[in-house]
């Protein structure tokens, strides 16, 4: 089945610096890549996604690469803002006959320092 | 446009007692229905997913069991509950891949 790996676990950043996240997923055939922000005693929200016929898509400050090659995808936040602290979530799918499950990684708890 | 109901929100059981958990979806036909765990400070852990009425998949082994007896309604039971029970229970649907997640239910096993 799948496996998906995100690093790091934490970051922590200053306000207005930019803040990565990287995934990597084992199965060529996923199709499909969210990525969920989850503040403290909420529910996972999703933020953006791609799929596996684009390489880059973004959302004013927030972006996701995807390189199919090498099996991995990343979340790109700019100019940082202490709102944007809480825990992310990537995940992989494929449309297929999984039925739509995602694969979730570990997840990373980002902090951004006023 | 869709929305997904979760109840309840708390919940304070004690060991060896039964569980219900209720999650209903509105504004969609035929979803794709999802129970997750998240124990605290931890991922999602997928536990049973649904594409149709009264077809459900485990994907982990427990002592936990789910049903859907109505085509937006999916009930996640047990008969007696443990410790190791207590976590945040996600419901969530989808459809066309994109996943969304209900409200949740803190569980406490006492």
């Amino acid at each position: 089945g799948e496996n998906v790996e995100q690093h790091p676990s934490t970051l922590s950043v200053q306000e207005g610096d930019s803040a990565v996240i990287k995934c990597t997923y084992s199965d060529s055939a996923s199709n499909y890549f969210p990525w969920y922000k989850q503040e403290l005693g909420k529910r996972p929200q999703l933020i953006i996604d791609i799929r596996s016929n684009v390489g880059e898509k973004k959302d004013q400050r927030i972006a996701v690469t995807l390189n199919k090659t090498a099996k991995h995808f990343s979340l790109h936040i700019t100019e940082t803002q202490p709102e944007d602290s809480a825990v992310y979530f990537c995940a992989a799918s494929f449309g297929g006959t999984s039925y739509g499950k995602l694969t979730f990684g570990q997840g990373t708890i980002l902090t951004v320092h006023p | 446009s869709q929305t997904i109901h979760q109840w309840p929100a708390t919940l304070v059981q004690p060991v060896g007692s039964p569980l219900s958990l209720e999650c209903t979806v509105e504004g969609t036909s035929n979803p794709n229905l999802y129970w997750y765990r998240q124990a605290a400070g931890r991922g999602l852990q997928l536990l049973f997913y649904s594409v149709g009425i009264g077809q459900i998949s485990s994907e982990v082994p427990q002592n936990l069991s789910a049903s859907r007896p109505q085509d937006r309604q999916f009930i996640l039971s047990s008969k007696k509950l443990l410790l190791s029970d207590s976590g945040f229970y996600l419901c969530a649907w989808s459809s066309q891949g994109e996943q969304f997640f209900g409200p949740g239910t803190r569980l406490t096993v006492l």
